[in-house]
C-alpha cells in the first residue's frame, strides 16, 4: 500500500498569508496525486488534480505541484473561507489511500 | 445540476446487514467509475470501494477491511450505485460518502463529485 504522509498537521494562518502544505508519498506515484478541501459537515471538495491541474471552479489562488513522492499545495493569498481541513490522495492505485489532514485555522 | 444522493443509512446491530444506495443526476451515470469513501467521526478520509463502468467491465477493487463484507454494484438504468454491508462491526460506523471518479481511458485522477453522505452506526 502507497503511505500519504501530510505535514504539518494543523497550521495557523491570517487572511492574506501565503500557505504550503506537504505531501509525501511512500513511493513514487508520478503525478497522481489529488488535494481536497473539507469544511466541518461537508463533503469534501475536489481543489487539484494531476498534481497541479486545477479543479474547474477552484479560485487560482490554489495551486499545487510536485512529482515522484513530494508534493505541496499552495494558497497564495489566504481568504475567509479557506480556513478547513486539506486532505492530499493518491487515487490512481488501489488501495485508494489519504494523507492524515492538514488543519488550517485562523490566527 | 450535477449531483450524487445518499441513502440507506441508519443504526443497526453487530453482524448485520445494510444497504447504502447513491443516485446520480445531471450526467451520464453509466460513463463513470464510482466509488465509495468513509469517515469516521473526528477522523479522516478512508477510501472503501471502487466500481468501474461498464466500458471497463464493471469490475470492483475494495479496502482490505471490508472486503468480503462489502460489495459495491451499479444499476446504469437507474442511475443507482450500491454498497451491500454485511457483517458490520462497530468499526464500520462513520459516514459514507458516494463520489464520482474523474478518469480517463481508465487512469483515474480523483473524486470530482460527492455526495452529502449518510450515516451507519453500528452498535449493540
Amino acid at each position: 500500500d502507497i503511505q500519504m504522509t501530510q505535514s504539518p498537521s494543523s497550521v495557523s494562518a491570517s487572511v492574506g498569508d501565503r500557505v504550503t502544505i506537504t505531501c509525501r508519498a511512500s513511493q513514487r506515484i508520478s503525478n497522481w496525486l489529488a488535494w481536497y478541501q473539507q469544511k466541518p459537515k461537508k463533503a469534501p471538495k475536489l481543489l487539484i488534480y494531476a498534481a497541479s491541474s486545477l479543479q474547474s471552479g477552484v479560485p487560482s489562488r490554489f495551486s499545487g505541484s510536485g512529482s515522484g513522492t513530494d508534493f505541496t499545495l499552495t494558497i497564495s493569498s489566504l481568504q475567509p473561507e479557506d480556513f478547513a481541513t486539506y486532505y492530499c490522495q493518491q487515487p490512481n492505485s488501489f488501495p485508494l489511500t489519504f494523507g492524515g489532514g492538514t488543519k488550517l485555522e485562523i490566527k | 445540476e450535477v449531483q450524487l444522493v445518499e441513502s440507506g443509512g441508519g443504526s443497526v446491530q453487530p453482524g448485520r446487514s445494510l444497504r447504502l444506495s447513491c443516485t446520480g443526476s445531471g450526467f451520464t451515470f453509466g460513463d463513470y467509475a464510482m466509488s465509495w469513501f468513509r469517515q469516521a467521526p473526528g477522523k479522516g478520509l478512508e477510501w472503501v470501494a471502487f466500481i468501474r463502468s461498464k466500458a471497463y467491465g464493471e469490475s470492483t477493487e475494495y479496502a482490505a477491511s471490508v472486503k468480503g463484507r462489502f460489495t459495491i454494484s451499479r444499476d446504469d438504468s437507474k442511475t443507482i450505485a450500491y454498497l451491500q454491508m454485511n457483517s458490520l462491526k462497530t468499526e464500520d460506523t462513520a459516514l459514507y460518502y458516494c463520489t464520482r471518479v474523474k478518469a480517463t481511458r481508465g487512469d483515474y485522477y480523483g473524486m470530482d463529485v460527492w455526495g452529502q453522505g449518510t450515516t451507519v452506526t453500528v452498535s449493540s
